[in-house]
């Protein structure tokens, strides 16, 4: 099956910093790359989907500017959170699908922890 | 706005027995539906998708779409302990490739 990679898995970082999280399609070409972020027991959020060289949408109360994607391949895209603090700690994951492909591939997910 | 329902449980299950999990949508233009299992602080896997009205078996799965109610229900035959994890229903319109999930019903199969 089709096979999507995070990394990392998990970061600390210090209030302020920016992180950057990879997501890679190992053996497929995804045109179009998703980002959810979870926070403990509630369910997947989707923060924004990127397309393969275009803009990302941002779905309503994502600020684009705090947590920048960039799909530049397709087979990488990145989303960098920016000056990060404590409330952005979270269960950060991706997924990905192919062309016409109905189904969405998930990634391990990244833990960030902001301290 | 697009609302997909689930009971939060836990749904608790002897082993052996059957689990039923069920969810609605409110997007009567959903075309596409799939079940994802989460384990505690993994990311979600596909277990089964479904796109036309009626049963669609996979080994000890069976995930059962009414598009008329808008329900969609997956079964999970001969539970075992392993299949412990919070279930989650998702949607897709015909008009993007965006999945709308719904909350998640944890299971807990009981030795």
């Amino acid at each position: 099956g089709a096979v999507v990679s995070q990394h990392p898995s998990r970061v600390i970082c210090k209030s302020g910093t920016s992180v950057k999280i990879e997501c890679r399609s190992l053996d497929f070409q995804a045109t179009t790359m998703f980002w959810y972020r979870q926070f403990p027991k509630q369910s997947l959020m989707l923060m924004a989907t990127s397309n393969e060289g275009s803009k990302a949408t941002y779905e309503q109360g994502v600020e684009k500017d705090k947590f920048l994607i960039n799909h530049a391949s397709l087979t990488l895209s990145t989303l960098t959170v920016t000056s990060a603090h404590p409330e952005d700690s979270s269960f950060y994951i991706c997924s990905a699908t192919s062309g016409g492909e109905e189904t969405q591939y998930f990634g391990p997910g990244t833990r960030l922890l902001v301290l | 706005q697009k609302e997909v329902e689930q009971n939060s449980g836990p749904l608790s299950v002897p082993e052996g027995a059957i689990a039923s999990l069920n969810c609605t949508y409110s997007d009567r233009g959903s075309q596409s539906f799939f079940w994802y299992r989460q384990y505690s602080g993994k990311s979600p896997e596909l277990i089964m998708s479904i796109y036309s009205n009626g049963d669609k078996e996979d080994g000890r799965f069976t995930a059962q779409l009414n598009k008329a109610s808008q329900y969609v229900s997956l079964l999970i035959r001969d539970s075992q302990p392993s299949d412990s994890a919070t279930y989650l229903c998702a949607v897709k319109d015909n008009a993007g490739n965006m999945l709308t999930f719904g909350g998640g019903t944890r299971l807990m199969v009981k030795p």
